[in-house]
């Protein structure tokens, strides 16, 4: 069984700040991690993802996440944060090698910038 | 590339009534996809995943007889909800997988029923 965990449910930062959002999972082998955003009424956007190689990943908008397998994290991180970055994030796992494909979803972390 | 849409972006319909949503890969051939349903400010809930031209395999709880999907192609998906009722107003997303295997997102259809 995989799971995902966003402890949590919103981080508020000040624009220009660096940000955080959290995400712990479980796989029985080896992950394939992803992060997506999701703006009101839309569906979810890709950002990034970490399937072997580099644990630092880095992806769409400035964002970029660390793979730590010791301690089974996927943080998302930005050096500055724009209001524009508000969103609804999810950090979502497949165990490599999943014949189904399927992802599990982290609950979604609501990040507020503000001005 | 990877493009996957879904029509309507939003419906409103009447209780008891039958409304269909299209999922389409529009650059790709999906030998998989996934339909999803997400309620205000929570997570996606899977709801069932289809491989063209087999029937779809329904999550737990997932009642198969009110969600009817159909995979009837590579590029196009269904989902069907029978007999709509207020507690099926929902916002649904699906997602398509090709032969990469990497999972490509529409862009919702937000469903009420009145």
């Amino acid at each position: 069984a995989q799971s995902v965990a966003q402890p949590e449910d919103q981080v508020n930062v000040a624009e220009g700040n660096p940000l955080t959002v959290k995400c712990t999972y479980s796989v029985s082998g080896n992950p394939y991690l992803f992060w997506y955003v999701q703006y009101p009424n839309r569906g979810l956007q890709f950002l990034l993802k970490y399937i072997t190689g580099d644990n630092l990943v880095k992806g769409s908008y400035g964002f970029e996440a660390e793979f730590n397998k010791s301690q089974t994290s996927f943080h998302l991180k930005k050096p500055s944060a724009l209001v524009s970055d508000s969103a609804l994030y999810f950090c979502a796992v497949r165990e490599a090698g999943n014949a189904g494909n399927m992802l599990t979803f982290g609950g979604g972390t609501r990040l507020m910038v503000k001005p | 590339g990877a493009v996957v849409s879904q029509h309507p972006s939003w419906v409103i319909c009447k209780s008891g009534t039958s409304v269909k949503i299209e999922c389409r890969s529009l650059d790709f051939q999906a030998t998989t996809m996934f339909w999803y349903r997400q309620f205000p400010k929570q997570s996606l809930m899977l709801m069932a995943t289809s491989n063209e031209g087999s029937k779809a395999t329904y999550e737990q709880g997932v009642e198969k007889d009110k969600f009817l999907i159909n995979h009837a192609s590579l590029t196009l998906s269904t989902l069907t909800v029978t007999s709509a009722h207020p507690e099926d107003s929902s916002f649904y997303i699906c997602s398509a997988s090709g032969p990469a295997r990497e999972q490509y997102f529409g862009p919702g259809t937000r469903l009420t029923v009145t």
